[in-house]
């Protein structure tokens, strides 16, 4: 049971222009979504994160956007960089209003950006 | 702030024998996770702690994985009687959590596990 789907294995862009990966999920008690880039041989590293109570969230050069009625997210690399070449994760949780945040992240497969000079 | 860091980076066993891993979360980090991956795939949940207390437990985790956290700081995984499907990265992260504040959740470097 896929909860969250990242449906591209790979993309690949120009230095300079956009890139856009995207994600889908289907459990609706997601309420949390992170994105995470991962170079080879090391751990994931945190880009970005946003909240179902908004629809974008910018950081810099990267942008998330949520639309919660077709449970899909993106991320919006401008401009992109060679140095963005990696593998790029989109995770979700469900958080608890009771009193405490559960920990568990759903991931995606992943995307493989490839940025070409 | 060193970051999660986990020990070894790499082990190679055989078949039936036990292995043992170690994570290093941030210090001021309260909770720390335990994931696997496998090639192709995004990390698969296995369990979490905050502090001493080990909170959530995927089925993933059959009988013969079992993780500590004794005082609340470094965490062991270790596994027994190998078989060549865990081989896999094994990932620790930690972040920091009160209440119902959502937590961003920072990697180590995995340990990678082959099994013979």
């Amino acid at each position: 049971d896929q909860q969250v789907k990242q449906n591209s294995p790979s993309l690949s862009v120009q230095e300079g222009r956009i890139s856009i990966l995207n994600c889908d999920y289907t459990n609706s008690m997601f309420d949390y979504f992170l994105w995470y880039k991962k170079y080879p041989a090391e751990g994931p590293t945190f880009l970005i994160s946003i909240s179902s109570i908004k629809d974008k969230n910018e950081d810099g050069r990267f942008t998330v956007f949520l639309n919660k009625s077709a449970k899909h997210l993106s991320l919006h690399i401008v401009p992109s960089q060679p140095g963005d070449s990696a593998v790029y994760f989109c995770a979700a949780k469900k958080t608890n209003a009771g009193g405490t945040s559960y920990g568990k992240l759903t991931f995606g497969q992943g995307t493989i950006l490839t940025v070409h000079p | 702030d060193t970051g999660v860091s986990q020990n070894p980076r790499h082990k190679i066993t055989k078949r039936g024998q036990n292995v043992t891993f170690r994570c290093d979360p941030i210090s001021e980090h309260n909770r720390l996770y335990w994931y696997r991956q496998t090639l192709g795939q995004g990390p698969e949940f296995l369990t979490y702690f905050q502090n001493e207390a080990q909170l959530e437990k995927s089925r993933l985790l059959s009988d013969r994985f079992s993780a500590e956290r004794p005082k609340g700081s470094f965490s062991t995984l270790e596994i027994q009687r190998t078989e060549q499907g865990d081989s896999a990265m094994y990932l620790c992260a930690s972040s920091w959590a009160q209440g119902v504040t959502t937590d961003t959740q920072y990697f180590g470097p995995g340990t990678r596990l082959t099994v013979l």
